[in-house]
């Protein structure tokens, strides 16, 4: 089965930008991920859909400084000119048929 | 505007049942799989089932499997979970969220999620 492995933690200032990877195990480099944020006390919001060749889509609302990219194993959610608000964590999340699968999320703490 | 509204969160004792439940609106509800994810206190996502859009289909996650029993009534727009059996380890809130597709095959994902009912399980 897949397994999706994050980072715990990350860090940037305000106004720069960052990039948060999600990996996928051995084998699974043609998998399209999702990228949702969860502020503390909330539900998740869904950000985006990222295949294998990089393509997104991103759900309702999402601000254009969000983006996504990806290079074999590895998905990426880069976020630009960061904002306070985008203090969150953030989970990537595969699936199989029937089958979720999330990654252990990143919390990322804006300077 | 998509609105997914969690309740029947309560406390409970070990060996106890509860059933959770979850309106929607603003989405064609029988168009897409629903799925239960849920959150223990200062964890991660961990995804607990999956029904497909006509409830044909459910898929559980091997933790909560015989325990949980997810279901949905597409003529009320609701989803449902029953946890019977309720163990220490199941507390945790319980998110409702929608799926981008009808059968969780392919664009298996969430893309609109609820705010959350809490379970917790203690004597």
């Amino acid at each position: 089965q897949v397994v999706l492995t994050q980072s715990p933690s990350a860090s940037a200032s305000l106004g720069a930008s960052v990039k948060l990877t999600c990996n996928l195990s051995s084998g699974h480099n043609n998998y399209a991920i999702a990228w949702h944020q969860q502020h503390p006390e909330k539900g998740p919001r869904f950000l985006m859909k990222l295949n294998s060749d990089g393509s997104h889509k991103k759900g309702d609302g999402i601000p254009d400084r969000f983006s996504g990219s990806s290079s074999g194993a590895e998905r990426y959610l880069t976020i630009s000119s960061l904002q306070s608000e985008d203090e969150a964590d953030y989970y990537c999340q595969t699936w199989g048929t029937g089958i979720h699968v999330f990654g252990g999320g990143t919390k990322l703490t804006v300077l | 505007e998509v609105q997914l509204l969690e309740s029947g969160g309560d406390l409970v004792q070990p060996g106890g049942s509860l059933r959770l439940s979850c309106a929607a609106s603003g989405f064609t509800f029988s168009s897409h799989a629903m799925t239960w994810v849920r959150q223990a206190p200062g964890k991660g996502l961990e995804w607990v089932s999956t029904i497909a859009s006509s409830g044909a289909a459910t898929y559980y996650a091997d933790s909560v499997k015989g325990r949980l029993t997810i279901s949905r009534d597409n003529s009320k727009n609701t989803l449902y979970l029953q946890l019977n059996n309720l163990r220490a380890e199941d507390t945790a809130v319980y998110y409702c969220a929608k799926d981008r597709s009808p059968y969780c095959v392919s664009d298996c994902y969430p893309d609109y999620w609820g705010q959350g009912t809490l379970v917790a399980v203690s004597s």
